[in-house]
């Protein structure tokens, strides 16, 4: 069984500061990795996908990728109380073809005090 | 026109009726997909089109009969359904199946009774 697994929070920052977020998945095979942003009521909204090991910035977003340890997260700098949402890791894996689908994680609640 | 865009908004049912779910895409990609989320648990996937093949069914149940008539448009007919299918069905797009990322409709709110 394929898996993606994330800390369902929820994770509490102060304005301002960085909130860190983390997931994990089994499927070694696993190349593109995606982060959505979801708010109460709405559907996901893709914020940063990243397909290689290191560091991938996007404004105040930060991917970090390590596919040995099979660890994605995202930085977020300066949170605001509008990054206040759910957020969804995927993984994409395959099933011995060429085509991949998503696999999501249960998400992390972030919010973020002023 | 925004990019993926789905009716009705809400739904409510009895268990013995039969609806419809529409979804359209504007972005001009050739993928679309039916996810399932529940509370507490992570989205499930349920269908994948490919240019208008069906690629995938997740083991999903015959109660939910996913149609695609051209690569924008995508349905998801519903029968005898189950209280327990009472969830956010949301459709997305992507470019191609596989590595593309995905685009999300609102979602259709669907309550059985």
């Amino acid at each position: 069984q394929k898996e993606v697994e994330q800390n369902s929070g929820p994770l509490s920052v102060p304005e301002g500061a960085i909130a860190s977020l983390n997931c994990t998945y089994s499927d070694r095979g696993s190349q593109s990795f995606f982060w959505y942003r979801q708010y109460s009521g709405k559907s996901p909204e893709l914020i940063m996908f990243i397909y290689s090991n290191g560091d991938k910035e996007d404004g105040r977003f930060t991917a970090q990728l390590n596919k040995a340890s099979q660890y994605v997260s995202l930085l977020i700098r300066d949170s605001q109380p509008s990054d206040s949402a759910t957020y969804l890791c995927a993984v994409n894996v395959n099933y011995g073809g060429s085509q991949g689908n998503l696999i999501f994680g249960k998400g992390t609640k972030l919010s973020v005090k002023p | 026109e925004t990019g993926v865009t789905q009716t009705p908004r809400h739904l409510v049912m009895g268990m013995t009726n039969k609806k419809s779910l529409k979804c359209e895409q504007h972005l001009g990609h050739n993928a679309m997909y039916w996810y399932k989320q529940s509370a507490k648990k992570p989205l499930e996937l349920m269908f994948v089109y490919n240019f208008k093949e069906q690629t995938e069914n997740n083991s999903v149940p015959s109660r939910f009969s996913p149609e695609c008539p051209n690569s924008s448009h995508l349905f998801l007919h519903l029968h005898t359904l189950q209280p327990e299918d009472s969830a956010l069905y949301l459709c997305a797009s992507s470019q191609d199946a596989g590595e593309d990322t995905q685009y999300f409709g609102p979602g259709t709110r669907l309550t059985v009774l």
